[in-house]
């Protein structure tokens, strides 16, 4: 079973849809939670942690269900330059030195 | 936030070449650096951990004799791909930690190398 599991996608969505990725993780003692974007060819770049109270930030929610091992972001009013790959990236306990490990991302492909 | 830098961001190379390629943190000091391999359609592996001043920690699998990691200083690492081979062809991706930062997870990401072996 993989550390960290994504739906692939992609998915096709169109401009102002609500949109909803989920992500597993199979190690329950796992620290922090983040979702990262990635640009084609482009390096990732951290989108927002994830908390068991939930955060949001505009038109990005994050979840975090700890006794689920599951975690969700939702886009809300999707827009064209929201395109990208959504990776979900956990973090081990903490005597792994503070590795990320990565999800496979989520396409994400908006519309006109 | 913090920047990375890395150098050169493309490469191409001939088979049996070694490609080094230089991960630096520009406006903070990293203690520790993280390098990263990406294959087309799919997401970061971290192949190993860069201690400054200290042997670099290797994931699992991968072979620390063909990729040298050296971390001399607080604000570069390099890795090394020796004897390189069309199946080394990949996006080399480094990240640091910044020991200053309020959050011990977070990692700044450099630009990205892509490297293509012929």
């Amino acid at each position: 079973r993989k550390e960290v599991e994504q739906d692939p996608g992609p998915f096709n969505v169109p401009e102002g849809a609500t949109v909803a990725f989920n992500c597993t993780y199979s190690n329950s003692a796992s620290q922090s939670f983040f979702w990262y974007r990635q640009d084609c060819r482009k390096e990732p770049k951290l989108l927002m942690s994830v908390y068991s109270s939930g955060n949001e930030d505009g038109r990005f929610t994050a979840q975090l269900n700890r006794a689920s091992q599951y975690i969700s972001l939702l886009i809300r009013d999707s827009k064209l330059s929201d395109s990208a790959t959504y990776l979900c990236v956990v973090t081990p306990p903490w005597s792994q030195g503070g590795k990320l490990i990565f999800g496979q991302g989520t396409e994400l492909s908006v519309k006109p | 936030g913090a920047v990375v830098s890395q150098h050169p961001s493309r490469v191409i190379c001939k088979s049996g070449t070694s490609v080094k390629i230089e991960c630096r943190s520009l406006d903070f000091q990293a203690t520790t650096m993280f390098w990263y391999r990406q294959f087309p359609k799919k997401s970061l592996m971290l192949m190993a951990t860069s201690n400054e001043g200290s042997k670099a920690t290797y994931e699992q699998g991968v072979e620390k004799d063909k990729f040298l990691i050296n971390h001399a200083s607080l604000t570069l690492s390099t890795l090394t791909v020796t004897s390189a081979h069309p199946e080394d062809s990949s996006f080399y991706i480094c990240s640091a930690r910044d020991p200053t930062s309020g959050n011990y997870n977070e990692q700044f990401f450099g630009p990205g190398t892509r490297l293509t072996v012929l």
